[in-house]
């Protein structure tokens, strides 16, 4: 069956360090896209691909990147972790078209910056 | 920047009853509407689309559109304490796949 996965679903980093969250999709979905969840904030946008070599800023895309090589993965990295990004990102991915756009969302990382 | 309002507050609603949601959003031009199930600890869940005004059943779940006046509406029947969880409204402009999310509504369902 077609699915998200991310890795890892667990991560706790130190400030300033380098992190990077996978995530992986075997839909054959063009579009993908990177969210964190913070109480109080709902689910937010962070980045997001309509396709290989594509990247796009999303509302809070500071301190944020991804790359798209291939259809099935977008990585997000976090450049130089940060306390304020503590938070739950989900990865999700959709294939637009007429009155689709629907998006599913993968099983999320919890990431902690100490 | 879309907006999508939901009401706050858990909603608590007795077993076999009647949960009623409801979402507003600010960008008229705003196409496709879902609703998202999302358990504790869990991602979210599409549970319904609905990109025309009316109405659209699926099992227990209703859901409402309203374009002029810019709402759309959850209804589960029969409610189960499985149902209790957040509901997220999320909604999209036509063709471009990006979705703004309101920030949920609590169901406990009461057995």
């Amino acid at each position: 069956d077609a699915e998200i996965t991310q890795s890892p679903r667990h991560k706790i980093t130190e400030t300033g360090r380098q992190v990077t969250l996978a995530c992986h999709q075997t839909w054959n979905h063009n579009n993908m896209f990177w969210y964190r969840q913070d109480l109080g904030h709902g689910l937010r946008l962070i980045h997001y691909s309509y396709g290989v070599q594509d990247t796009n800023k999303g509302e809070v895309s500071d301190g944020y990147s991804v790359s798209r090589s291939n259809t099935e993965d977008l990585p997000l990295t976090l450049e130089s972790a940060a306390s304020s990004q503590t938070s739950v990102y989900f990865c999700a991915s959709g294939q637009a078209g007429d009155r689709l756009d629907e998006q599913f969302f993968g099983p999320g990382t919890r990431l902690t910056v100490l | 920047q879309k907006e999508v309002e939901q009401n706050s507050g858990p909603l608590s609603v007795p077993e076999g009853a009647i949960a009623s949601l409801n979402c507003t959003y600010s960008d008229r031009v705003s196409q496709s509407f879902f609703w998202y199930r999302q358990y504790s600890g869990k991602s979210p869940e599409l549970i319904m689309s609905i990109y025309s005004n009316g109405d659209k059943e699926d099992g227990r779940f209703t859901a409402q559109l309203n374009k002029a006046s810019q709402y759309v509406s959850l209804l589960i029947r029969d409610s189960q304490p499985s149902d209790s969880a957040t509901y997220l409204c999320a909604v999209t402009a036509y063709g471009n796949n990006r979705l703004a999310f309101g920030k949920g509504n609590q169901v406990v369902v009461i057995p």
